[in-house]
């Protein structure tokens, strides 16, 4: 099973920043937050990963709470490309596989 | 450089018939991931290859489902026979595994299987 949980769907407005939340109460100390975006009918893709300091890169930002119990993917100005539906997965870096729960489905309107 | 390769892209086939997916990973990298992704779900992975070792196959249903990876590069998945059950996307990905290092895992197109 996940380890995380998201809300199954999200709207936001073309050109507003996308806040899409994750809950992973159950994280461990050597787990690391990852989210991955798949496009219709795509492969998933890597959009940013994090231990417990903000990350930020080309793509989004991600913001882990310090106890580290939930996070929030970031896409600061959302495009109609970027709707999607994100995956929020916890993995630590030792052979742990990727668990792909549902994720949350993210319509970005015009 | 060129991502992971699947073929076919869609494959309809009747029950009890047998089908194969090829999956050409990224070059150099050691790892190779085949998952399964049902209409609605996230993908579930069924088979986990480091070079042409199996790491993980617990989550594949052996009985009707083989995979393999001949020299460690490309790899073939197989289900004989098909059941309703195994129409879905069956994705490929591949990685450049490094124990303690972070894991990017890149996907190919995937492969969609209809069983009528």
């Amino acid at each position: 099973d996940a380890k995380t949980t998201q809300p199954p769907s999200m709207d936001c407005a073309e050109g507003r920043a996308a806040n899409l939340p994750c809950n992973h109460s159950t994280i461990s100390g050597n787990e690391y937050v990852y989210w991955y975006r798949q496009i219709h009918s795509q492969g998933p893709q890597y959009i940013i990963h994090g231990l417990k300091n903000n990350e930020t890169n080309e793509m989004a930002s991600l913001i882990i709470t310090e106890d580290r119990k939930s996070s929030t993917l970031i896409l600061p100005h959302a495009t109609l490309r970027d709707t999607a539906v994100y995956y929020c997965i916890v993995r630590d870096n030792y052979g742990q596989n990727f668990v792909f729960g549902p994720g949350t489905r993210l319509s970005v309107l015009p | 450089e060129a991502g992971v390769a699947q073929s076919p892209r869609y494959k309809i086939i009747e029950k009890r018939q047998s089908v194969a997916f090829w999956c050409n990973p990224i070059s150099g990298h050691a790892t190779l991931y085949w998952y399964q992704q049902i209409l609605g779900q996230g993908p579930k992975l069924l088979i986990q290859f480091q070079n042409n070792g199996v790491v993980d196959d617990s989550q594949l249903p052996k009985d009707r489902f083989s995979a393999e990876r001949l020299k460690g590069v490309d790899s073939t998945l197989k289900i004989q026979p098909a059941k309703l059950e195994d129409s879905a996307v069956y994705l490929c990905a591949s990685s450049f595994e490094l124990a303690g290092g972070y894991n990017e895992q890149f996907f190919g197109p995937g492969t969609r299987l209809t069983v009528l």
